[in-house]
């Protein structure tokens, strides 16, 4: 696609259900990122997918925390039991895997904002 | 695990200043380093893209530095408008670590 894309834009969730985000990249790009931003703050790392390589899980937040990509095209963030503290902008980047001429520019999607009530 | 710090944490100045975002980094292991602007409630938007091998890139009134030794870069914004007000954020870019700093929130005054 033309640039990476995610939905649902906006969640609303009561606590206790369970939410999956979606993020479709940038097509042919190899590598892509979760974060989350909570009001007023910073992005966190969740966790970041190569290729066919083990994604990189170290910063979810905890077991209720998983996701999945299918090769190189959409990934699915899924937050079981959703809690109070995981209302929060989930966004989502991609880039190619830097070397020769790809500098690893990162793109980002707009982001979701999960809102659990 | 790399740390980025950004200084100011917050800058407030009037239109048509000349002004200077800083990014410090612990791990110069690095191949780009990104400035990104981030409007409330939205997205992040790509400024500038410095390659590991480069010292500077320009865009219009943006200037971005590196310094990968020390571990540094800065962002010059030339004739600051109301319109750049935002939160400026920095990546230096690892693979399998893009840790970003908690930015720079910037208010231009008209």
């Amino acid at each position: 696609g033309a640039g990476v894309s995610q939905s649902p834009s906006n969640k609303v969730t009561e606590k206790g259900k369970d939410v999956e985000l979606r993020c479709d990249p940038i097509s042919g790009h190899t590598a892509l990122y979760w974060y989350r931003q909570r009001l007023g703050q910073g992005l966190e790392f969740l966790i970041y997918f190569q290729g066919n390589s083990a994604p990189d899980k170290s910063g979810l937040p905890s077991d209720r925390f998983s996701a999945e990509r299918t090769g190189e095209s959409v990934s699915t963030l899924t937050i079981q039991r959703t809690q109070q503290e995981d209302s929060a902008v989930y966004l989502c980047a991609s880039s190619l895997f830097p070397s020769g001429a790809n500098t690893g520019e990162l793109f980002f999607g707009e982001g979701s904002r999960l809102t659990v009530l | 695990k790399q740390e980025v710090t950004q200084i100011p944490a917050a800058l407030s100045v009037p239109e048509g200043e000349n002004l200077v975002l800083n990014c410090s980094f612990t791990d110069s292991a690095i191949y780009n380093l990104q400035w990104f602007r981030q409007d409330p409630g939205k997205g992040l938007t790509s400024l500038l893209l410095i390659q590991s091998s480069q010292r500077e890139q320009t865009s219009g009134r943006l200037n971005a530095s590196l310094d990968k030794s020390s571990g540094r870069s800065t962002l010059y914004i030339a004739a600051s408008q109301p319109g750049d007000s935002a939160t400026y954020l920095c990546a230096p870019g690892r693979p399998r670590d893009m840790r970003f700093g908690a930015g720079t929130r910037l208010t231009v005054k008209p």
